[in-house]
Protein backbone atom coordinates (compact mmCIF):
# COMPACT_ATOMS: atom_id res chain seq x y z
CA UNK A 1 0.00 0.00 0.00
CA UNK A 2 1.36 3.58 -0.81
CA UNK A 3 2.36 5.74 2.09
CA UNK A 4 3.55 9.29 2.56
CA UNK A 5 5.61 10.11 5.57
CA UNK A 6 6.19 13.45 6.25
CA UNK A 7 10.00 13.70 8.68
CA UNK A 8 8.64 16.62 11.16
CA UNK A 9 5.56 16.81 13.25
CA UNK A 10 6.08 20.42 14.36
CA UNK A 11 8.76 22.87 13.12
CA UNK A 12 8.98 26.36 15.06
CA UNK A 13 11.09 28.69 13.52
CA UNK A 14 12.20 32.45 13.13
CA UNK A 15 10.73 35.06 10.66
CA UNK A 16 13.12 35.09 7.94
CA UNK A 17 14.39 32.04 8.69
CA UNK A 18 14.66 29.25 5.46
CA UNK A 19 12.24 26.34 5.18
CA UNK A 20 12.80 22.89 4.43
CA UNK A 21 9.87 19.55 5.32
CA UNK A 22 10.95 16.30 4.30
CA UNK A 23 8.30 14.18 2.56
CA UNK A 24 8.75 10.72 1.43
CA UNK A 25 6.54 8.52 -0.31
CA UNK A 26 6.47 4.77 -1.06
CA UNK A 27 5.24 4.15 -4.37
CA UNK A 28 7.31 2.61 -7.79
CA UNK A 29 4.94 3.69 -10.04
CA UNK A 30 4.28 6.91 -11.47
CA UNK A 31 2.44 9.60 -9.18
CA UNK A 32 1.44 12.92 -8.90
CA UNK A 33 2.63 14.57 -5.50
CA UNK A 34 1.13 17.79 -3.64
CA UNK A 35 1.27 19.79 -1.03
CA UNK A 36 -1.48 21.50 0.69
CA UNK A 37 -1.69 24.08 3.32
CA UNK A 38 -4.65 24.39 6.11
CA UNK A 39 -4.47 28.04 7.89
CA UNK A 40 -5.85 27.88 11.17
CA UNK A 41 -9.80 27.95 10.45
CA UNK A 42 -9.63 27.90 6.92
CA UNK A 43 -9.76 24.86 3.97
CA UNK A 44 -6.96 23.16 2.74
CA UNK A 45 -5.78 24.79 -0.28
CA UNK A 46 -3.03 23.74 -2.61
CA UNK A 47 0.79 24.95 -2.53
CA UNK A 48 2.27 23.38 -5.55
CA UNK A 49 1.36 19.96 -7.40
CA UNK A 50 3.96 17.85 -9.71
CA UNK A 51 2.71 15.79 -12.34
CA UNK A 52 5.74 15.73 -14.87
CA UNK A 53 8.79 17.20 -16.35
CA UNK A 54 10.92 19.70 -14.49
CA UNK A 55 11.20 18.07 -10.83
CA UNK A 56 11.44 21.48 -9.59
CA UNK A 57 8.11 23.31 -9.05
CA UNK A 58 7.36 26.53 -7.58
CA UNK A 59 3.94 27.60 -5.91
CA UNK A 60 2.19 29.82 -4.37
CA UNK A 61 3.44 32.38 -1.70
CA UNK A 62 7.42 31.80 -2.58
CA UNK A 63 7.01 27.87 -1.85
CA UNK A 64 8.67 25.47 -4.01
CA UNK A 65 9.32 21.52 -4.32
CA UNK A 66 11.78 19.53 -5.48
CA UNK A 67 11.17 15.88 -6.79
CA UNK A 68 14.25 13.17 -6.62
CA UNK A 69 12.79 10.22 -7.96
CA UNK A 70 15.69 8.13 -7.23
CA UNK A 71 14.56 9.25 -3.34
CA UNK A 72 11.10 8.90 -3.73
CA UNK A 73 10.76 12.39 -1.99
CA UNK A 74 9.21 15.59 -2.45
CA UNK A 75 10.37 18.40 0.00
CA UNK A 76 9.22 21.44 0.54
CA UNK A 77 11.48 24.53 0.73
CA UNK A 78 10.83 28.43 1.53
CA UNK A 79 14.18 30.98 1.40
CA UNK A 80 12.50 32.99 3.91
CA UNK A 81 9.53 32.25 5.98
CA UNK A 82 6.73 34.98 7.15
CA UNK A 83 4.75 35.07 10.26
CA UNK A 84 1.93 33.95 8.02
CA UNK A 85 3.17 31.11 6.43
CA UNK A 86 2.29 29.62 10.39
CA UNK A 87 0.05 26.50 9.49
CA UNK A 88 -0.14 22.37 9.13
CA UNK A 89 1.70 22.04 5.77
CA UNK A 90 0.94 18.30 4.29
CA UNK A 91 2.48 16.07 1.56
CA UNK A 92 0.21 14.11 -0.86
CA UNK A 93 0.53 11.49 -3.13
CA UNK A 94 -1.73 10.60 -5.91
CA UNK A 95 -1.10 7.83 -7.82
CA UNK A 96 -4.04 6.93 -10.03
CA UNK A 97 -3.20 9.27 -12.50
CA UNK A 98 -5.98 9.63 -15.31
CA UNK A 99 -7.47 6.74 -13.23
CA UNK A 100 -9.22 8.67 -10.42
CA UNK A 101 -8.39 10.86 -7.29
CA UNK A 102 -7.03 9.61 -4.44
CA UNK A 103 -4.92 11.26 -2.31
CA UNK A 104 -2.98 9.69 0.30
CA UNK A 105 -1.64 12.08 2.67
CA UNK A 106 1.07 12.49 5.27
CA UNK A 107 0.71 13.18 8.82
CA UNK A 108 1.12 16.86 8.16
CA UNK A 109 3.35 19.17 9.60
CA UNK A 110 2.89 22.01 12.38
CA UNK A 111 4.63 25.34 11.50
CA UNK A 112 4.64 28.05 13.82
CA UNK A 113 6.80 30.99 12.61
CA UNK A 114 8.03 33.32 15.69
CA UNK A 115 7.79 37.23 14.60
CA UNK B 1 -16.06 30.57 -9.49
CA UNK B 2 -17.40 29.49 -6.32
CA UNK B 3 -15.60 26.98 -4.77
CA UNK B 4 -16.54 23.74 -3.31
CA UNK B 5 -19.49 23.83 -0.52
CA UNK B 6 -20.28 21.73 2.00
CA UNK B 7 -23.24 21.69 4.44
CA UNK B 8 -23.73 21.63 7.37
CA UNK B 9 -20.54 22.67 9.08
CA UNK B 10 -21.67 21.67 12.35
CA UNK B 11 -23.26 18.56 13.66
CA UNK B 12 -23.75 16.93 16.45
CA UNK B 13 -24.93 13.27 16.37
CA UNK B 14 -26.00 10.76 19.15
CA UNK B 15 -24.07 7.19 19.01
CA UNK B 16 -26.49 4.84 16.80
CA UNK B 17 -28.03 7.40 14.44
CA UNK B 18 -27.26 8.01 10.91
CA UNK B 19 -25.85 11.30 9.43
CA UNK B 20 -25.71 12.84 6.18
CA UNK B 21 -23.29 15.07 4.53
CA UNK B 22 -23.53 17.07 1.52
CA UNK B 23 -21.41 18.60 -0.94
CA UNK B 24 -21.33 20.67 -4.05
CA UNK B 25 -18.06 20.87 -6.06
CA UNK B 26 -16.93 23.30 -8.45
CA UNK B 27 -19.06 24.42 -11.49
CA UNK B 28 -18.49 21.91 -14.04
CA UNK B 29 -16.20 19.28 -11.49
CA UNK B 30 -17.55 15.71 -11.98
CA UNK B 31 -15.21 14.25 -9.69
CA UNK B 32 -16.33 14.53 -5.90
CA UNK B 33 -14.25 12.83 -3.21
CA UNK B 34 -14.31 12.39 0.76
CA UNK B 35 -12.42 12.38 3.50
CA UNK B 36 -11.87 12.08 6.97
CA UNK B 37 -9.42 14.33 8.94
CA UNK B 38 -9.31 13.20 12.53
CA UNK B 39 -6.13 14.02 14.73
CA UNK B 40 -4.92 10.32 15.48
CA UNK B 41 -5.33 8.83 11.41
CA UNK B 42 -4.74 12.34 9.85
CA UNK B 43 -6.82 12.67 6.74
CA UNK B 44 -7.79 9.35 5.10
CA UNK B 45 -9.38 8.60 1.59
CA UNK B 46 -13.13 7.37 2.09
CA UNK B 47 -14.07 7.01 -1.60
CA UNK B 48 -14.53 8.92 -4.81
CA UNK B 49 -17.18 9.20 -7.38
CA UNK B 50 -17.30 10.45 -10.93
CA UNK B 51 -20.15 10.32 -13.33
CA UNK B 52 -22.64 9.37 -10.75
CA UNK B 53 -20.75 6.13 -10.34
CA UNK B 54 -18.06 5.34 -7.64
CA UNK B 55 -14.99 5.49 -9.02
CA UNK B 56 -12.60 4.39 -5.95
CA UNK B 57 -12.87 3.23 -2.26
CA UNK B 58 -10.98 3.83 0.60
CA UNK B 59 -10.62 1.25 4.30
CA UNK B 60 -13.71 1.84 5.68
CA UNK B 61 -16.46 -0.36 6.93
CA UNK B 62 -19.83 -0.32 4.96
CA UNK B 63 -21.24 1.66 7.73
CA UNK B 64 -19.75 4.60 5.24
CA UNK B 65 -21.93 5.57 1.81
CA UNK B 66 -22.42 8.05 -0.24
CA UNK B 67 -23.66 8.89 -3.90
CA UNK B 68 -23.47 11.50 -7.00
CA UNK B 69 -26.10 12.95 -8.29
CA UNK B 70 -26.49 14.21 -12.05
CA UNK B 71 -25.68 17.96 -11.48
CA UNK B 72 -22.14 16.26 -9.84
CA UNK B 73 -23.35 16.94 -6.11
CA UNK B 74 -22.55 14.46 -3.97
CA UNK B 75 -23.71 13.28 -0.34
CA UNK B 76 -22.21 10.90 2.23
CA UNK B 77 -24.10 9.07 4.89
CA UNK B 78 -22.59 7.35 8.00
CA UNK B 79 -25.19 5.07 9.73
CA UNK B 80 -25.09 3.55 13.16
CA UNK B 81 -22.96 6.35 14.67
CA UNK B 82 -20.06 5.82 16.44
CA UNK B 83 -17.85 7.69 19.00
CA UNK B 84 -15.08 7.05 16.81
CA UNK B 85 -17.23 8.57 13.84
CA UNK B 86 -16.08 12.30 15.22
CA UNK B 87 -14.36 13.88 12.83
CA UNK B 88 -13.80 16.86 10.12
CA UNK B 89 -15.26 15.57 6.71
CA UNK B 90 -13.68 17.16 4.06
CA UNK B 91 -15.11 17.16 0.34
CA UNK B 92 -12.74 17.63 -2.75
CA UNK B 93 -13.51 18.18 -6.21
CA UNK B 94 -11.19 18.21 -9.09
CA UNK B 95 -12.27 18.19 -13.10
CA UNK B 96 -12.13 14.74 -12.76
CA UNK B 97 -11.04 14.48 -16.68
CA UNK B 98 -8.33 13.92 -19.29
CA UNK B 99 -5.70 13.28 -16.80
CA UNK B 100 -3.59 14.56 -14.11
CA UNK B 101 -5.58 17.36 -11.97
CA UNK B 102 -5.33 18.64 -8.32
CA UNK B 103 -8.63 18.51 -5.89
CA UNK B 104 -10.06 21.24 -4.20
CA UNK B 105 -11.30 21.16 -0.73
CA UNK B 106 -14.27 22.34 1.07
CA UNK B 107 -14.43 23.83 4.46
CA UNK B 108 -15.21 20.84 5.86
CA UNK B 109 -18.02 19.33 7.94
CA UNK B 110 -17.54 18.88 11.72
CA UNK B 111 -19.23 15.86 13.32
CA UNK B 112 -19.29 15.55 16.55
CA UNK B 113 -20.96 11.90 18.13
CA UNK B 114 -22.21 11.74 21.78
Amino acid sequence: AQSVSQHNHHVILSEAASLELGCNYSYGGTVNLFWYVQYPGQHLQLLLKYFSGDPLVKGIKGFEAEFIKSKFSFNLRKPSVQWSDTAEYFCAVNALGEYGNKLVFGAGTILRVKS
Amino acid sequence: KAGVTQTPRYLIKTRGQQVTLSCSPISGHRSVSWYQQTPGQGLQFLFEYFSETQRNKGNFPGRFSGRQFSNSRSEMNVSTLELGDSALYLCASSPGTGGNTEAFFGQGTRLTVV
